[in-house]
């Protein structure tokens, strides 16, 4: 079964920053592309990031480049987000997801909450 | 980025009657490789999304088929041929041709 377990929450002030966790099982992680998918309050849903296999490509939506890094260790089955200068528009549930352009199966993990507020 | 651009945003459906909703963008979606990557998901209140559809018009294992989808180059549409009140949700396109992949608003699916 795969699973997508994210981590890494919580409340954080304007400015601050957090890393985000992704846990990884029942797929060959290695072998995919991931994303990070944000979702704000009563909002759609925003792609932050996408990471190749090796980690070697990395793209970014253009609110969150410079502040955002996307990255991955195969070794451990992880995906990461460290986010800073973080700002209140940041606030969403973000989720760990393996999306997928083609024909392979899409996963989403359930989520992890991010608050910025003072 | 590419802009997805989907309407209606709100769409109040009598049970049993079909539903149409449509997605443009700012650029063509025909990737290089000849595929054109306009993919639906459907998100139910309270739930993770799930993909319905992907490159414009596949639907994915598990998916009724009165779900399907069409379209070409900016234009595409998800219709549902006749509204279940499992269908209740916020419906997303997403485009996967070029970097970063670029969602909808979300068009939000009621019964009335």
């Amino acid at each position: 079964e795969v699973q997508l377990v994210e981590s890494g929450g919580g409340l954080v002030q304007p400015g601050g920053s957090l890393r985000l966790s992704c846990a990884a099982s029942g797929f060959t992680f290695s072998s995919f592309w991931m994303s990070w998918v944000r979702q704000a309050p009563g909002k759609g849903l925003e792609c932050v990031a996408n990471l190749k296999e090796d980690g070697s490509q990395k793209y970014y939506v253009e609110s969150v480049k410079g502040r955002f890094t996307i990255s991955r260790d195969n070794a451990k089955n992880s995906l990461f987000l460290q986010i800073s200068s973080l700002r209140a528009e940041d606030t969403a549930v973000y989720y760990c997801a393996r999306l997928a352009r083609g024909s392979a199966e899409v996963y989403w993990g359930q989520g992890t909450q991010v608050t910025v507020s003072s | 980025d590419v802009v997805m651009t989907q309407s209606p945003l709100s769409l109040p459906v009598t049970l049993g009657q079909p539903a149409s909703i449509s997605c443009r963008s700012s650029q063509s979606l025909v990737h290089s490789d000849g595929n054109t990557y306009l993919v639906w998901f459907q998100q139910r209140p309270g739930q993770s999304p799930r993909r319905l559809i992907y490159k414009v018009s596949n639907r994915d294992s598990g998916v009724p088929d009165r779900f399907s989808g069409s379209g070409s180059g900016t234009d595409f549409t998800l219709k549902i041929s006749r509204v279940e009140a499992e269908d209740v949700g916020v419906y997303y396109c997403m485009q996967g041709t070029h970097w970063p992949w670029t969602f909808g608003q979300g068009t939000k699916v009621e019964i009335k």
